[in-house]
């Protein structure tokens, strides 16, 4: 069964600290990965996009990692701002064009 | 930049009501979809549509239905509305060219009493 799941649930960090949120699959075929960032009450927002063949990809503070082999793929944020408050959500899309999601793993920055 | 608009971002209905949720994008999308999502669960596609005229059933159609008569607008109807159809409702569009990014609306909270 395909599936996607997200560690930890939820997780609380000081302002400037680093983190790192993880992402299991189980999906196959495997087309490509996304994290998106969404804040509350917001749609969500994509962060980056990894293929099969992509190790690391980074978009200022938040860097993906993806290890295609163990079908695992890490989101790590660097300096956490209070902005950073939100659910990250990943996304895996199959080779037959199907996208599955994870539940979300909610980070709260506070000051 | 892309944008999803969403007819509302609340809404209370009683049960047994017809709702209905718009979507409108303005970027020339093919795709249009429309999700619900739910404490603890991911996203879950209820139908999607590649085409004008056309739709196709997600991962839980049941209890509703889609209408999309122009490119632009995807709407989601619920016949008659239940209080287990509570939940955020996302629209999302795509385009069909390189990796077909999704891009979602900022959600409707739908509640039904």
């Amino acid at each position: 069964k395909n599936q996607v799941e997200q560690s930890p649930q939820s997780l609380i960090i000081l302002e400037g600290k680093n983190c790192t949120l993880q992402c299991n699959y189980t999906v196959s075929p495997f087309s490509n990965l996304r994290w998106y960032k969404q804040d509350t009450g917001r749609g969500p927002v994509s962060l980056t996009i990894m293929t099969f063949s992509e190790n690391t990809k980074s978009n200022g503070r938040y860097t993906a990692t993806l290890d295609a082999d163990t079908k695992q793929s890490s989101l790590h944020i660097t300096a956490s701002q209070l902005s950073d408050s939100a659910s990250y959500i990943c996304v895996v899309k199959s080779g037959y064009n199907k996208l599955i999601f994870g539940a979300g793993t909610r980070l709260a920055v506070h000051p | 930049d892309v944008k999803v608009t969403q007819s509302s971002r609340y809404l209370v209905k009683r049960t047994g009501e017809k709702v209905f949720l718009e979507c409108v994008q303005d970027m020339d999308h093919e795709n249009m979809f429309w999700y619900r999502q739910d404490p603890g669960l991911g996203l879950r596609l209820i139908y999607f549509s590649y085409d004008v005229k056309m739709k196709e059933k997600g991962d839980i159609p049941e209890g509703y239905s889609v209408s999309r008569e122009k490119k632009e607008r995807f709407s989601l109807i619920l016949e008659s509305a239940s209080t287990n159809q509570t939940s955020m409702y996302l629209c999302a569009s795509s385009g069909t060219a390189g990796y077909n990014e999704q891009f979602f609306g900022p959600g409707t909270r739908l509640t039904v009493l």
